[in-house]
């Protein structure tokens, strides 16, 4: 009964594949995000969904395209993946509005991706 | 702008109370926060602060607020060994509550 579950939880693959990451909320929450965090420990948002729409797009390469089927579901799919992208990717989920204040977001436990 | 600095370390005595700092540039936040990281694990959310409050106190913890300066600071009592953590400072961001800009993280470690 995880709360936000992300998976695979480590991932290794070669420069110039194609790979996705799998998030899922069951808090009943309506809003998603994707967080990178770097070998710094700095966490730097991407991406962030509203029932269903995307709301924020930071300044990410287009190689990195979120996916959200319904309000539970966020998935990442990362194609021609470099070096650089080597990091852990965080997904987190909240309330929205007021309602984000009290309870923050809550965080899966995150994917380590390593490009070799 | 959007930044929020925070020290990268500390090292205390098990017992000892333990002083995080944070800084903040956006003055329109309206909310701060506070999460801890454990190895391994994800976020987890500690404590949150509403801008127009000076201090907040939570059993170990307290936050406190300096809007002026725009300092932001996490005191743990008696620390123990279970706080060893990386903590992370955070404001929301003035354009809407669904953004979290998060500091570098400040890595706590308890020592007998």
């Amino acid at each position: 009964d995880t709360a936000v579950s992300q998976t695979p939880k480590y991932l290794v693959t070669q420069m110039g594949n194609d790979k996705s990451i799998k998030c899922e909320q069951n808090l009943g929450h309506d809003t998603m995000y994707w967080y990178k965090q770097d070998s710094k420990k700095f966490l730097k948002i991407m991406f962030s969904y509203n029932n269903k729409e995307l709301i924020i797009n930071e300044t990410v390469p287009n190689r990195f395209s979120p996916k959200s089927p319904d309000k539970a579901h966020l998935n990442l799919h990362i194609n021609s993946l470099e070096l650089g992208d080597s990091a852990v990717y965080f997904c987190a989920s909240s309330l929205s509005g007021d309602r984000i204040i009290a309870y923050g977001y809550t965080f899966g436990s995150g994917t380590r991706l390593t490009v070799v | 702008g959007e930044d929020v600095e925070q020290s990268l370390f500390l090292s205390v005595r098990e017992g000892d109370s333990s002083v995080i700092n944070c800084t903040y540039t956006d003055s329109s936040s309206t909310y701060l926060y506070w999460y801890k990281q454990e190895p391994g694990a994800g976020l987890q959310l500690l404590t949150y602060i509403f801008s127009n409050m000076d201090m907040k106190q939570d059993q170990r913890l307290t936050v406190l607020l300096n809007k002026k300066d725009k300092h932001l600071s996490l005191r743990i009592a008696d620390t123990q060994t279970g706080d060893s953590a990386i903590y992370f400072c955070a404001e929301s961001w003035a354009g809407g509550y669904n953004k979290l800009i998060f500091g570098a993280g400040t890595r706590l470690a308890v020592h007998p």
